[in-house]
């Protein structure tokens, strides 16, 4: 089955600790890109990338930390810089032109809470 | 101001009724405008894509949009338990490098009562 997976489902940091989530899509799509949900409140990109080696800052970088190394693969380290982690974070895709690739699609989310 | 309103709700219907959700927007960049929902603590799935404005039907779901108007809808006929979530609006504008960005709307959250 094709999709995006997202790991860990829950995930807890302590104080002063950086915690890398996963993100692995098998849909063949260039683009990739990390969000962050807060109650009550819309998505909000943290960081996108159109192609392997490259990525681009969202509008909410700051404390987040990304790496393109593969297709295939997209992880979001939450560094100790942000001091307000506690969120669901997800991961979208867009398909290759020029098959909709305005559209995104959703892995499950990952839950961060901080201890 | 938001780039996009979106009620959060919640709404509360019978089963069997008809819903209405709305967004207005006020950039006029966007160019295309999805649906997606979202069941608690998942992933939003994608449920319409529309470009112009008119109306756009899939099963029980139609997707309108009012350029003129910067507003959008979604309507569910025959509406089920089953449909309730939290639905956003997103709305997407081309940036300098040829990718998209979307933009959401908080979400409404829908509850259909059996």
């Amino acid at each position: 089955d094709g999709g995006i997976t997202q790991s860990p489902k829950y995930l807890f940091r302590k104080e002063g600790q950086n915690v890398t989530l996963s993100c692995e899509q098998n849909l063949n799509h260039d683009a990739m890109y990390w969000y962050r949900q807060d109650p009550g409140q819309g998505l909000r990109l943290i960081y996108y990338s159109q192609i392997v080696n490259d990525f681009q800052k969202g509008d909410i970088a700051e404390g987040y930390s990304v790496s393109r190394e593969k297709k295939e693969s997209f992880p979001l380290t939450v560094t100790s810089a942000q001091k307000n982690p506690t969120a669901f974070y997800l991961c979208a895709s867009s398909p290759v032109w020029p098959h909709m690739r305005e559209t995104q699609y959703f892995g499950p989310g990952t839950r961060l809470l901080v201890l | 101001q938001k780039e996009v309103e979106q009620d959060p709700g919640p709404l509360s219907v019978p089963e069997g009724a008809i819903v209405s959700l709305n967004c207005t927007y006020s950039n006029s960049a966007f160019q295309y405008f999805m649906w997606y929902r979202q069941y608690s603590r998942k992933g939003p799935e994608l449920l319409m894509y529309t470009y112009s404005s008119g109306n756009k039907e899939d099963g029980r779901f139609t997707a309108q949009v009012d350029k003129s108007s910067k507003y959008i809808s979604l309507f569910i006929r025959d509406s089920q338990p089953s449909d309730s979530a939290t639905y956003l609006c997103a709305m997407s504008r081309p940036l300098m490098d040829s990718s998209y960005k979307l933009i959401f709307g908080s979400g409404t959250r829908l509850l259909v009562r059996p």
